[in-house]
């Protein structure tokens, strides 16, 4: 099985900060990654897909980039709404496995 | 507006069996993969089951082999997830999501607002 390594797997931030998140992978999956928001009760929205591709509709304060092992998230200025778990998923091969997640918090 | 919608989640005892039910709107279910994820309370999410258009291909994590399965009726326009010989471990909120293709990307565009299922005496 691929295993997600994300981190970190919290940190606190302000508003206006510059954010990223690390995910790597047990082995390489190509650019086979996709990153997810979720908030409290709610289900995960995605972000970004192809590793580096922002979905239609997400604000382009967020970017992704990456392939093979290690992958990241940037969130460029950090907004009140982007307060949130954050996971990647690897979709290249059979279990699909997400990262533990990485809980961002207001500081 | 698209939207998936989960059924079927509940309180059901150690052993038992519950099947969930995943149903669209305004979407063909039957073009697409779609897939089971799941959320223990308070931990991460988990990749449970996917399956292809037709019903042809299926995969299941570890975990749930020989207990769950993952079944589409496209004609019903409709997901559904048999759960057998359920464990306090399965205790979760499940999520069916859609698997898009092409320029839409490859990974969980859709997802229904989950159904919560509580394996418990």
């Amino acid at each position: 099985d691929i295993q997600m390594t994300q981190s970190p797997s919290s940190l606190s931030a302000s508003v206006g900060d510059r954010v990223t998140i690390t995910c790597r992978a047990s082995q390489g999956i190509r650019n086979d990654l996709g990153w997810f928001q979720q908030k409290p009760g709610k289900a995960p929205k995605r972000l970004i897909y192809g590793a580096s591709s922002l979905q239609s509709g997400v604000p382009s304060r967020f970017s992704a980039s990456g392939s093979g092992t290690e992958f990241t998230l940037t969130i460029s200025s950090l907004q009140p709404e982007d307060f949130a778990t954050y996971y990647c998923l690897q979709h290249n091969s059979y279990p699909w496995t997400f990262g533990q997640g990485t809980k961002v918090e207001i500081k | 507006e698209v939207q998936l919608v989960e059924s079927g989640g509940g309180l059901v005892q150690p052993g038992g069996s519950l099947r969930l039910s995943c149903t669209a709107s305004r979407l063909t279910l039957g073009r697409y993969w779609m897939a089971w994820v799941r959320q223990a309370p308070g931990k991460g999410l988990e990749w449970v089951a996917n399956i292809k258009q037709d019903g042809s291909e299926t995969h299941h994590v570890d975990s749930v082999k020989g207990r769950f399965t993952i079944s589409r009726d496209n004609a019903k326009n409709s997901l559904y997830l048999q759960m057998n010989s359920l464990r306090a471990e399965d205790t979760a909120v499940y999520y069916c999501a859609r698997r898009p293709y092409g320029d839409d990307g490859d990974v969980f565009d859709i997802w229904g607002q989950g159904t919560m299922v509580t394996v418990s005496s």
